[in-house]
């Protein structure tokens, strides 16, 4: 079974600093990884995914994650937050069929003016 | 084009009520997928419909239950609910070829007194 483990509850940076937000991946498969994120009162929207091309991935609003199997992580990084990027970031896996997405526990990112 | 929409958004139940929640997929989208996301939690899998069936669940019990319609929408149905119950229940569409990216809607707020 495949599973994440999301290392921070919570993240706080300052408007313009860079963003990390760490995730360690458990599959019995080659993964398939996802970011999502949810503003508040709004439902998930996609970020980014890594389906086994290029390891380092590109996403929406300047968000990068890349994909090291090494160390079976996948973490979402950004080189300058924005006040709007304050909101709960997800980090999934899909099994090999992408019938069941597996998310982890969150990480609520806030930006301090 | 409208995007995944659900109803009600919110709704109070007490103890051993029957709730039904409803989903309608983004145009295009054949597979349903329903998540329970607890307060301060990731989203959990409950189950997933493709061409009127389940085609995968989770660990949720039998009081959890589903349906699809022939135009592709759904319904999430629970019996006998619990104070545990209380969750944003998300409902989250795809289309006939994925990538695993899942679109998702906004969510009916369950509260269970």
């Amino acid at each position: 079974a495949q599973s994440v483990t999301q290392l921070d509850s919570h993240v706080s940076v300052s408007e313009g600093t860079p963003v990390l937000l760490r995730c360690n991946y458990s599959s019995s498969y080659s993964p398939s990884l996802f970011w999502y994120v949810q503003h508040p009162n709004k439902g998930l929207q996609l970020l980014l995914k890594y389906t086994s091309a290029a390891t380092l991935v590109k996403g929406i609003n300047g968000f990068e994650a890349e994909f090291k199997k090494s160390e079976t992580s996948f973490h979402l990084t950004k080189p300058s937050a924005h006040m709007s990027d304050a909101a709960e970031y997800f980090c999934v896996v899909s099994s090999y069929n992408n019938n069941d997405m597996r998310f982890g526990a969150g990480t609520r990112l806030t930006v301090k003016p | 084009d409208a995007g995944v929409t659900q109803s009600p958004t919110h709704l109070i139940k007490t103890r051993g009520q029957q709730v039904t929640l409803r989903c309608s997929p983004k145009s295009g989208h054949d597979t349903v997928s329903w998540y329970q996301q607890a307060l301060g939690q990731g989203p959990q899998f409950i189950f997933q419909y493709y061409e009127e069936e389940e085609r995968q669940r989770g660990n949720f019990p039998d009081r959890f239950s589903g349906h699809q319609f022939p135009n592709y929408s759904s319904e999430l149905n629970v019996n006998a609910l619990l104070l545990g119950d209380s969750a944003l229940y998300l409902c989250a569409s795809s289309p006939p070829v994925t990538s695993g990216e899942l679109f998702f809607g906004e969510g009916s707020r369950l509260t269970v007194l």
